[in-house]
């Protein structure tokens, strides 16, 4: 079964960092390409980032300069590494494969982070 | 502001028919393909249709993509009561570069 797990979520101040991991299994995971997205609360999806097989990388502005995607792919992992974190940034964060580039399946179930003082 | 536009909410009787849109430009739709993702509530997304009019395996020959110039159009047939979720198109964005979802369209079956 192709599967998703992200963790590292939690409560951090502004300012601060924090780095989130995704755990992939089911599928060969050096061929694809990885994205993360996040929603906050009773809001619509944002794309994040993504990283390509050969570790080529791409941000939106909110974010480019501030997080950091990588991939592990000896241990089937990809990570976002979030620094300056801003109130804006609370949301639920979920790493998702690009099938093709042209479409995200599966999604991982989330993991939220919160940025308060 | 999302760079595709979705309307907010859409409504219907369980058995009708829904169709939501989802309308951008030439540097999304226009010359990209269009995938929709259901939210159930409290889950995380989950792919509907893919390259604009393919279902994934498992999923119900009552929704159906299509695109055409810069806009896009989920339909569901024969709406259940479990079909009530959030829904979202998205692509990418060759001169941003950067990937677009629409804001979302909220399901109600009545």
């Amino acid at each position: 079964e192709v599967q998703l797990v992200e963790s590292g979520g939690g409560l951090v101040q502004p300012g601060g960092s924090l780095r989130l991991s995704c755990a992939a299994s089911g599928f060969t995971f050096s061929s694809y390409d990885m994205h993360w997205v996040r929603q906050a609360t009773g809001k619509g999806l944002e794309w994040v980032s993504a990283i390509g097989t050969a570790g080529d990388t791409y941000y939106p502005g909110s974010v480019k300069g501030r997080f950091t995607i990588s991939r592990e792919n000896a241990k089937n992992s990809l990570y976002l590494q979030m620094n300056s974190l801003r109130a804006g940034d609370t949301a639920v964060y979920y790493c998702a494969r690009a099938v093709n580039g042209d479409w995200f399946d599966p999604w991982g179930q989330g993991t939220l982070v919160t940025v308060s003082s | 502001q999302s760079v595709l536009t979705q309307p907010p909410s859409v409504s219907a009787a369980p058995g009708q028919k829904v169709t939501i849109s989802c309308s951008g430009s030439s540097s999304n739709i226009g010359n990209n393909y269009v995938s929709w993702y259901q939210q159930l509530p409290g889950t995380a997304p989950k792919l509907l249709i893919y390259e604009n009019n393919k279902r994934p395996s498992g999923i119900p020959d009552r929704f159906s993509g299509s695109k055409s110039g810069t806009s896009a159009t989920l339909g569901i047939t024969g709406l259940q009561t479990g079909d009530e979720a959030d829904y979202y198109c998205g692509t990418w964005d060759s001169s941003l570069s950067v990937w677009v979802f629409g804001g979302g369209t909220k399901l109600t079956v009545l």
